[in-house]
């Protein structure tokens, strides 16, 4: 079946310290989402990307998926003790069709230290 | 701002017993779901519920399982004869009218069966 993994599996920083995280799906994606959870939280959506080669920038993240639409990347510059989390990219089964199942990734757990 | 949100919280029960967990998404939202995540582990996908049917349900998802949305704005998740590895946190998601896009996650039911 689809899988989507991610690395690394956990990430440990100093405050001030840039953070990537890595995406890739066994499939071709028509979209994907990314999520992060708060430890002892829920999922809460970020973004969505939907374009071959499209970058989106949210303040100090910037989002990138892949030309080929099976990876994608979460990049944080200048990590914060706010960005603590676990990361999740998500996409949908299937590609083209009308399926409404999202399956994550196996999430990067971002820790930093002040 | 709207929110899903569920109950109960936690919800302790013994092994064979029978469990509701309950959901009320987002009102205009028309796409529902289920995602169970174990202790440290990935979100996963249960089932999905579009037009007061099931649209589709994972592997996971077996006879020991239904939903129900019984009155237009609960959404129910049953899990008959619990086993232990069952216990996980149950998060319910919902959806607005596209399909495969952002989901709204409640704070989650922590199920524990001992």
């Amino acid at each position: 079946g689809q899988q989507v993994m991610q690395i690394p599996q956990y990430q440990h920083v100093q405050e001030g310290e840039d953070f990537t995280t890595y995406c890739n799906s066994s499939t071709t994606l028509s979209n994907i989402q990314w999520y992060k959870q708060r430890p002892g939280g829920h999922p809460v959506f970020l973004i969505q990307l939907v374009k071959s080669g499209e970058v989106k920038k949210q303040k100090r993240l910037t989002f990138q998926f892949g030309e080929a639409k099976k990876n994608s990347s979460l990049h944080i510059t200048a990590t914060q003790t706010t960005d603590v989390g676990t990361y999740f990219c998500a996409g949908p089964a299937g590609y083209g069709g009308a399926t409404n199942k999202l399956i994550f990734g196996t999430g990067t757990l971002l820790a930093v230290q002040p | 701002e709207p929110e899903v949100t569920q109950t109960p919280s936690h919800q302790v029960t013994q092994m064979g017993q029978e469990v509701i967990l309950r959901c009320v998404p987002i009102s205009n939202h028309l796409y529902f779901y289920w995602y169970r995540q174990i202790l440290g582990q990935k979100v996963e996908f249960l089932v999905s519920f579009y037009n007061n049917e099931i649209s589709e349900k994972s592997e996971i998802f077996d006879d020991q399982f239904s939903v129900e949305r019984p009155d237009g704005s609960n959404f129910t998740l049953k899990i008959r004869s619990t086993k232990l590895e069952d216990s996980a946190m149950y998060f319910c998601a919902s959806a607005g009218p596209l399909v495969a896009g952002e989901l709204f996650f409640g704070e989650g039911s922590r199920l524990t069966v001992l």
